[in-house]
């Protein structure tokens, strides 16, 4: 069945560092991918999003390229900031299964000035 | 427009009691899910409600939980006889097919 893997954390980078946390997928049919932010004390937000192969999603400084051939769907940020300290979400939704939807087990980030 | 509401926002209760919560998705979303996320953990997928589909209920934990979406609008969900280990937070989202848009949640403390 379909699903996703995420890397685990917790992540703790500096102010300014490069942050990857790789994500990739199982699906049955052709998904859609996102990447989804959860800020402390707040509910999940949609940070960005791909529907094809190839698509560049990006928001807020971060960037996230769908890889057909790999599976994979990596959050990427060239200079993270203190403010982008949260929990991020990989996720899915496939057609194929009626558009459900399904989540990684999230990635904690803390940034430190 | 207005996003997806929940309520309560909090809700303590005493072990052995039912509760329900409530979501409200926007309007004309044709998909609503539930996911309970416990403190510090992940999205555990719940149920899910697609038009008039019969709702994938997989993710319910026991049968002391149910869930209903009336008018294919407003879902309640149901946990009967709470537990100590149900505290968490309920989350509700809807989907226009293209995403999923979250509501605040409601924080379930069982004592």
């Amino acid at each position: 069945g379909d699903s996703v893997t995420q890397m685990e954390g917790p992540v703790t980078l500096s102010e300014e560092a490069f942050l990857t946390i790789n994500c990739t997928y199982t699906a049955t049919g052709y998904p859609s991918l996102f990447w989804y932010v959860q800020y402390p004390g707040e509910g999940l937000q949609l940070l960005l999003k791909a529907t094809k192969a190839d698509d560049k999603g990006s928001n807020k400084g971060f960037e996230a390229t769908y890889r057909k051939e790999t599976t994979s769907f990596h959050l990427e940020k060239g200079s993270v900031q203190v403010s982008d300290s949260a929990v991020y979400f990989c996720a899915l939704s496939d057609r194929n299964t009626g558009n459900q939807f399904y989540f990684g087990t999230g990635t904690s980030l803390t940034v430190i000035p | 427009g207005a996003g997806v509401s929940q309520s309560p926002s909090n809700k303590v209760t005493e072990k052995g009691k039912d509760v329900e919560l409530r979501c409200d998705p926007i309007s004309g979303h044709t998909a609503l899910y539930w996911y309970r996320q416990s403190l510090g953990q992940g999205l555990e997928f719940l149920i899910y409600f697609q038009g008039n589909s019969a709702p994938d209920k997989s993710g319910l934990p026991s049968d002391r939980f149910s869930a209903e979406r009336t008018g294919g609008s407003v879902s309640t969900l149901t946990i009967q006889r709470t537990q100590q280990e149900d505290s968490a937070v309920y989350l509700c989202a809807s989907s226009d097919s293209y995403e999923q848009y979250f509501g605040p949640g409601t924080r379930l403390t069982v004592t």
